[in-house]
């Protein structure tokens, strides 16, 4: 099992571009979420999916979309980049029933 | 008011002490209690898990939550350097991924050898 994986490790950015963080899980875990890292502000829920096709916000989603066409796939779109966006952005997967979330590597990015 | 509130740091203790790291939340319909460790550009990795109020014992690491203050601990017996890492506290409403886990800051901590 590779359990999460995210693509890619870093990521520099220009204002107003767009891109997609990507994530995969090979666990068959129907919770998939993500989160961004800041100093000082720990682990914000961005957003996060339930099943393939569910999908909801979570504390801070402004800027961001997400879709969920399979169980292994939950892709972070960012639409229009900008510098507020600069952080260490992390995917998770949860099994419906259980204590554990299990986190990816992380995706660093910078917005200049 | 944040939800879970956390002591950034950092700690830095020598090798062979008791650590101690704490977390406050506000939430009295939290029932589930997590401590997370991060090493340096990880991602987090569960380290204990709690439910409602009590100890529980998984080797060196302690976790204690005391849900009438609103208090959650890690107690770190014969910390090694290997413990440094940054720790994040967490908690949640229910046992299954239908409820939202809210995280601390985390501790960023430190054993000097």
């Amino acid at each position: 099992n590779a359990g999460v994986t995210q693509t890619p490790k870093f990521q520099v950015l220009k204002t107003g571009q767009s891109m997609t963080l990507q994530c995969a899980q090979d666990m068959n875990h129907e919770y998939m979420s993500w989160y961004r890292q800041d100093p000082g502000m720990g682990l914000r829920l961005i957003h996060y999916s339930v099943g393939a096709g569910i999908t909801d916000q979570g504390e801070v989603p402004n800027g961001y979309n997400v879709s969920r066409s399979t169980t292994e796939d939950f892709p972070l779109r960012l639409l229009s980049a900008a510098p507020s966006q600069t952080s260490v952005y992390f995917c998770a997967s949860r099994p419906t029933w259980g204590e554990t979330q299990y986190f990816g590597p992380g995706t660093r990015l910078l917005v200049l | 008011q944040k939800e879970v509130e956390q002591d950034p740091g950092p700690l830095s203790v020598p090798e062979g002490a008791i650590v101690s790291l704490n977390c406050t939340y506000s939430n009295s319909a939290f029932q589930y209690f997590m401590w997370y460790r991060q090493y340096s550009r990880k991602g987090p990795e569960l380290l204990m898990y709690t439910y409602s109020s009590g100890n529980k014992e998984d080797g060196r690491f302690t976790a204690q939550v005391d849900k009438s203050s609103k208090y959650i601990s890690l107690f770190i017996r014969d910390s090694q350097p290997s413990d440094s890492a940054t720790y994040l506290c967490a908690t949640s409403e229910k046992y299954s991924s239908a409820s939202k886990i809210i995280f601390g800051s985390g501790t960023r901590l430190s054993i000097r050898p």
